[in-house]
């Protein structure tokens, strides 16, 4: 089946820094989302990107849609504490309806 | 809109015995839900899809005998724990599709299921 490998697993660090984390595919994605999840929550999606070489954001995030279809990356600028949590990207393939997820990656911003 | 409801939050059951967890699409019609398995600090596994009227799909290595999914109407899907073991203790996520863009599904808040 199709695999996502998302990068890095976990990451530290200080409040205002800037973060990025991506996922790539061993195969082609429809559609590329990227979601947070807080501790006994479930995901909330972040963004989600349609199309190839798309590029979007959502207030300090931004996402691409990767032009090879098989990658994407989310980037969060000037974090603060309450970006504490796990961000997991998901690809859609429209023809099977169902979505596959990354692993994760635990982010911790220190005040 | 697109909210999803997913109840119980939390469930603590003895092993053999049987625990339902509902999702429900509250402000839309959801043909289709997924039916996810959490572990601590790994990520979401798909283990069925649900569909409204008819059996519903499962993953490989998911036993459908002991993971009963039912979705009976285009706003309730329930999957049922049977004679549910402490291996089976995990958080349960279910999401649903809504139909059109944006493409995507809503998640429930999750259930943590815990054997003894």
């Amino acid at each position: 089946g199709q695999q996502l490998n998302q990068s890095p697993q976990s990451m530290f660090i200080q409040e205002g820094e800037d973060v990025s984390m991506n996922c790539t595919s061993s195969s082609i994605f429809n559609t590329w989302l990227w979601y947070k999840q807080e501790p006994g929550e479930g995901p909330v999606l972040l963004i989600a990107l349609y199309k190839a070489g798309e590029l979007t954001s959502n207030g300090r995030l931004t996402a691409q849609f990767g032009i090879t279809r098989k990658d994407s990356f989310l980037n969060i600028s000037a974090s603060i504490p309450s970006d504490v949590g796990i961000y997991f990207c998901a690809g859609q393939d429209n023809n099977n309806n169902d979505m596959r997820f990354g692993a994760g990656t635990r982010l911790t911003v220190k005040p | 809109g697109a909210v999803v409801s997913q109840h119980p939050s939390r469930v603590i059951c003895k092993s053999g015995t049987s625990v339902k967890i509902e999702c429900r699409s509250l402000d839309f019609q959801a043909t289709t839900m997924f039916w996810y398995r959490q572990f601590p600090k790994q990520s979401l596994m798909l283990m069925a899809t649900s569909n409204e009227g008819s059996k519903a799909t499962y993953e490989q290595g998911v036993e459908k005998d002991k993971f009963l999914i039912n979705h009976a109407s285009l706003t309730l899907s329930t999957l049922t724990v049977t004679s549910a073991h402490p291996e089976d203790s995990s958080f349960y996520i279910c999401s649903a599709a809504r139909q059109g863009l944006p493409y995507g599904y809503t998640f429930g808040s999750g259930t943590r299921l815990t054997v003894v």
